[in-house]
């Protein structure tokens, strides 16, 4: 059972462009939503995180809209730059006190110069 | 400071045979995760832990066996190699803040399993 759906799986944008990387999620009890970049042969790494009590979170050219009712999150990229070519994952997780991610199947994007 | 530290890179098992990922972490974090990654199906988790002496099953824990021993180790056990364990293997590990929440979850650079 996937918990956390990510769209699209692939992405080709241009440079300057906006890319866009939507998520759906199940579980109502998720309350930790946090983005991680994973360039070929690295690990994942956390770009931003957001958690349901506000509806956006910017820092620098990324920003998180969240919205909770639709129970969907999604990551902008603004200003997207050659560098930022890597493969997206979403992820939730419960108050547990401890990080059981629940990855979405990632988005591999490539920003064309 | 090295993070989380994965070792082997990269390996080549035959059917049935068994070895063991070694992770290690040196940010005195008390979380420990072993997660697995294949094409297409994001990340899954497979063991995690709380602290030294106490782990946990997570989503598809079957042919995998853990043991920490260490605040700083966290080692995964294959016995029994099958083909449906080859896939790419990330440990990580996260500190639980001082809200009660962890932080974010750091993650090693992977080791690259095929079973033939």
């Amino acid at each position: 059972q996937q918990q956390v759906k990510q769209s699209p799986q692939s992405l080709i944008v241009q440079k300057g462009g906006i890319s866009i990387i939507n998520c759906a999620y199940e579980n109502t009890a998720f309350d930790y939503f946090p983005w991680y970049q994973q360039f070929p042969g690295k690990g994942p790494a956390l770009l931003i995180a957001i958690r349901p009590d506000v509806s956006e979170k910017k820092e620098g050219r990324f920003t998180i809209s969240f919205n909770k009712s639709a129970k969907q999150f999604s990551l902008h990229i603004m200003d997207s730059q050659p560098g930022d070519s890597a493969t997206y994952f979403c992820a939730a997780s419960t108050p547990a006190g401890f990080q059981k991610l629940v990855f979405g199947t990632g988005t591999r994007l490539l920003v064309s110069p | 400071n090295a993070g989380v530290t994965q070792t082997p890179k990269f390996r080549i098992l035959k059917i049935g045979q068994s070895m063991t990922l070694q992770c290690a972490q040196d940010m005195n974090h008390n979380y420990m995760y072993w997660y697995r990654q294949d094409p297409g199906m994001g990340l899954k988790l497979i063991y995690y832990s709380v602290g030294a002496g106490i782990t946990d099953k997570g989503e598809v824990p079957n042919g995998y066996n853990v043991s920490r021993s260490t605040t700083e180790d966290f080692p995964l056990r294959l016995e029994l190699a099958a083909p449906s364990q080859t896939s790419v293997y990330f440990c990580a590990s996260s500190l639980q803040g001082t809200d009660g929440r962890d932080t974010e979850a750091f993650f090693g650079q992977g080791t690259r399993l095929t079973v033939v």
